[in-house]
C-alpha cells in the first residue's frame, strides 16, 4: 500500500529565504508525482507534475525534483514571499497500474513579512 | 468548461437525509477522482473512475456512500442516511490518463 510522508509538517520562515519541502513514498513503482498547494478553505492548485522519466521540473520560483529509486521528492521555493503561505501537498499513484493519487498530510508553510 | 466544477459549494443537511454532490470534470479528461477532507485533516481517497473501466471503490468508508459517472463525464457522489461524521469538504479532480490532475473548489457538507 502506497504511503506518502511529508516533512516538516509545518515551517515558518522570513520573507526572502529559500526553502525545501520533502516528500517520501513507499512504493517507487510510480509513473508521476504531483505537487499541489492548498490555501485555507480552498481547493487544491496544481503546481508541478514530474513524470517518472524526469528528474526535475521548474515553474518560476519553484523547482521539484524526483528520485524514484529512493522514493523521494523535494519542492524547492526560491526567494519566498508572504503569498507563498499555504499548505503544500505531494501526491503519487497508489500503484503503477492505477492513476488514483494518494496524498501526504502536507507541509503548512508560513512566510513572514 | 475551463475547470472542474462542483455543486453545490455548500450543503447543510439534517442527519439521516440523503445528499447528492455533483462534479463536472474538464472536457476530455478520462480520469475522475473523489476525495474527502475533514477539518484540519489530509485528503482521504474515496473513489476513482478511469474511462470505461470498473471504478476503484476501495476508499468508500461505508455502504452509505456510492458514486456514479454517467457517459464518462459528470459524476455524482451520493451519501445515504447522512451522519454527523460525514461533515467534511468533498473534493473532485479530473485528469487525462496518467497526466496532471486538476481539482474543483469542493463541496462543504455540514450534517446537523
Amino acid at each position: 500500500k502506497q504511503e506518502v510522508t511529508q516533512i516538516p509538517a509545518a515551517l515558518s520562515v522570513p520573507e526572502g529565504e529559500n526553502l525545501v519541502l520533502n516528500c517520501s513514498f513507499t512504493d517507487s513503482a510510480i509513473y508521476n508525482l504531483q505537487w499541489f498547494r492548498q490555501d485555507p478553505g480552498k481547493g487544491l492548485t496544481s503546481l508541478l507534475l514530474i513524470q517518472s522519466s524526469q528528474r526535475e521540473q521548474t515553474s518560476g520560483r519553484l523547482n521539484a525534483s524526483l528520485d524514484k529509486s529512493s522514493g523521494r521528492s523535494t519542492l524547492y521555493i526560491a526567494a519566498s514571499q508572504p503569498g507563498d503561505s499555504a499548505t503544500y501537498l505531494c501526491a503519487v499513484p497508489s500503484t503503477y497500474n492505477n492513476n488514483d493519487m494518494r496524498f501526504g498530510a502536507g507541509t503548512r508553510l508560513t512566510v513572514k513579512p | 468548461g475551463a475547470g472542474v466544477s462542483q455543486s453545490p459549494s455548500n450543503k447543510v443537511t439534517e442527519k439521516g437525509k440523503d445528499v447528492e454532490l455533483r462534479c463536472d470534470p474538464i472536457s476530455g479528461h478520462t480520469a475522475l477522482y473523489w476525495y474527502r477532507q475533514s477539518l484540519g485533516q489530509g485528503l482521504e481517497f474515496l473513489i476513482y473512475f478511469q474511462g470505461n473501466s470498473a471504478p476503484d471503490k476501495s476508499g468508500l468508508p461505508s455502504d452509505r456512500f456510492s458514486a456514479e459517472r454517467t457517459g464518462g463525464s459528470v459524476s455524482t457522489l451520493t451519501i445515504q442516511r447522512t451522519q454527523q461524521e460525514d461533515s467534511a469538504v468533498y473534493l473532485c479532480a479530473s485528469s487525462r490518463h496518467r497526466d496532471e490532475a486538476f481539482f474543483g473548489q469542493g463541496t462543504r457538507l455540514t450534517v446537523v
